[in-house]
């Protein structure tokens, strides 16, 4: 089974700035099959990122995915208010999904 | 729009069981893979089950393969999950959710089970 680490745990910025979150893959993965969530309190996730590079559909282009093989990156510009959350990566292995363990992008 | 509504969440002792189920609305059901995802009180989403459109095709975690039954009823535009000898670490919000192959494009707002003495 794959495993995604996320770094950084936590990630405190402040609204204007740039946040960049790293995923991990412990074996290469196909980059048609890794994807990016957000999540706020009390909601369900919401799909950010399929494809490894492209936005869902009522994304703003703010937010941008990239990377290959066992390294993912999610860029958000100007981080707005709204933005922070808990963003998980998130892979597709056949017969089996498995997600990173969040990032927490907090308010400085 | 989408809509996907769970229901049948609640309090239950070690060893019980629960039925969770998964309305749709607002799109092609029967056309559609489903899946069940959940979420441990402050901790990350964990894949639980995922049922192909004409459930032919059914896929489990190994921490839920043989308590867990996913099923659905197409003509009632519903999504299942049977769970069976529960655990303290099934607590949890259970999310029904739809996929397009690979990554999860709608999600419920799901219904929290907790497993508790």
């Amino acid at each position: 089974e794959i495993v995604l680490t996320q770094s950084p745990g936590t990630l405190s910025l402040s609204p204007g700035e740039r946040a960049t979150l790293s995923c991990r893959a412990s074996q290469s993965v196909s980059s048609r099959y890794l994807a990016w969530y957000q999540q706020k309190p009390g909601q369900a996730p919401r799909l950010l990122i399929y494809g490894a590079s492209n936005r869902a559909t009522g994304i703003p282009d703010r937010f941008g995915g990239s990377g290959s093989g066992t390294d993912f990156t999610l860029s958000i510009n100007r981080l707005e208010p709204e933005d922070f959350a808990v963003y998980y990566c998130q892979q597709f292995g056949g017969s089996w999904w498995t997600f990173g363990q969040g990032t927490k992008v907090e308010i400085k | 729009q989408v809509q996907l509504v769970e229901s049948g969440g609640g309090l239950v002792k070690p060893g019980g069981s629960l039925r969770l189920s998964c309305a749709a609305s607002g799109f092609s059901f029967s056309v559609s893979s489903m899946n069940w995802i959940r979420q441990a009180p402050g901790k990350g989403l964990e894949w639980v089950s995922s049922m192909s459109s004409s459930g032919a095709t059914i896929y489990y975690a190994d921490s839920v393969k043989g308590r867990f039954t996913i099923s659905r009823d197409n003509a009632k535009n519903s999504l299942y999950l049977q769970i069976n000898s529960l655990r303290a670490e099934d607590t949890a919000v259970y999310y029904c959710a739809t996929d397009s192959g690979s990554d999860f494009d709608y999600w419920g707002q799901g219904t929290l089970v907790t497993v508790s003495s």
